[in-house]
């Protein structure tokens, strides 16, 4: 079956670390996305992507990078400038140029400070 | 700013009991219209969209939404909740670009 897989599901930070988060896709999709959520805030837009080695900034970008090297692939680098990295993190990718097409999302990976 | 309202982060209804869920939008241009349901530690899974034609459209899990253009609104609706309808639920909006813009999402809980 086509996806998104993300992984890990829990990971864990320590003060001044970068962490990666892997999102994989096997849906042929060349638009891809990651969403940061916290409670009571719905998603937020952090990077999203539209073609392989291309990206844009979402309304959340700081203190995260990302590439697109790959169709297949775009890892979320939480860097350490992040200061508050707490959350849970959603990839999502979809057919880019017809916004009545869905996202399809992952199941998410859950960032905690040590 | 576009932006989605959805009133009430919190609904609860009993098992059985019609569901409402209230989803209004900013714009005067009608975007294209999703409704998401996410389960405790899962990602999103889309429930149904609007996109053009009948304004009534029918998703998964028995849910249905109405385009009320003159109310700018996508209300969600399940005539008789189950127990497995408990979850958060996001309306989400886009504007001919690939972007989703999500409400701030509501959970319901079903009690027996």
């Amino acid at each position: 079956d086509g996806g998104i897989t993300q992984s890990p599901k829990y990971l864990f930070r320590k003060e001044g670390q970068n962490v990666t988060l892997s999102c994989e896709q096997n849906l042929n999709h060349d638009a891809m996305y990651w969403y940061r959520q916290d409670p009571g805030q719905g998603l937020r837009l952090i990077y999203y992507s539209q073609i392989v080695n291309d990206f844009q900034k979402g309304d959340i970008a700081e203190g995260y990078s990302v590439s697109r090297e790959k169709k297949e692939s775009f890892p979320l680098t939480v860097t350490s400038a992040q200061k508050n990295p707490t959350a849970f993190y959603l990839c999502a990718s979809s057919v880019p140029g017809d916004s009545n097409q869905p996202q399809h999302f992952g199941d998410g990976t859950r960032l905690s400070i040590l | 700013a576009q932006s989605v309202t959805q009133l009430g982060s919190h609904v609860s209804v009993s098992e059985g009991a019609l569901v409402l869920l209230r989803c209004n939008y900013s714009s005067s241009v009608p975007p294209y219209l999703f409704w998401y349901v996410q389960y405790p530690n899962q990602g999103l899974q889309l429930l149904l969209k609007y996109t053009t034609g009948a304004t009534l459209v029918k998703g998964i899990n028995g849910f249905e939404a109405e385009f009320k253009k003159s109310e700018t609104s996508f209300h969600l609706t399940k005539p008789s909740a189950h127990m497995s309808d408990a979850a958060e639920y996001f309306c989400a909006v886009s504007y001919n670009t690939d972007k989703l813009i999500f409400g701030t999402g509501t959970r319901l809980q079903v009690f027996p």
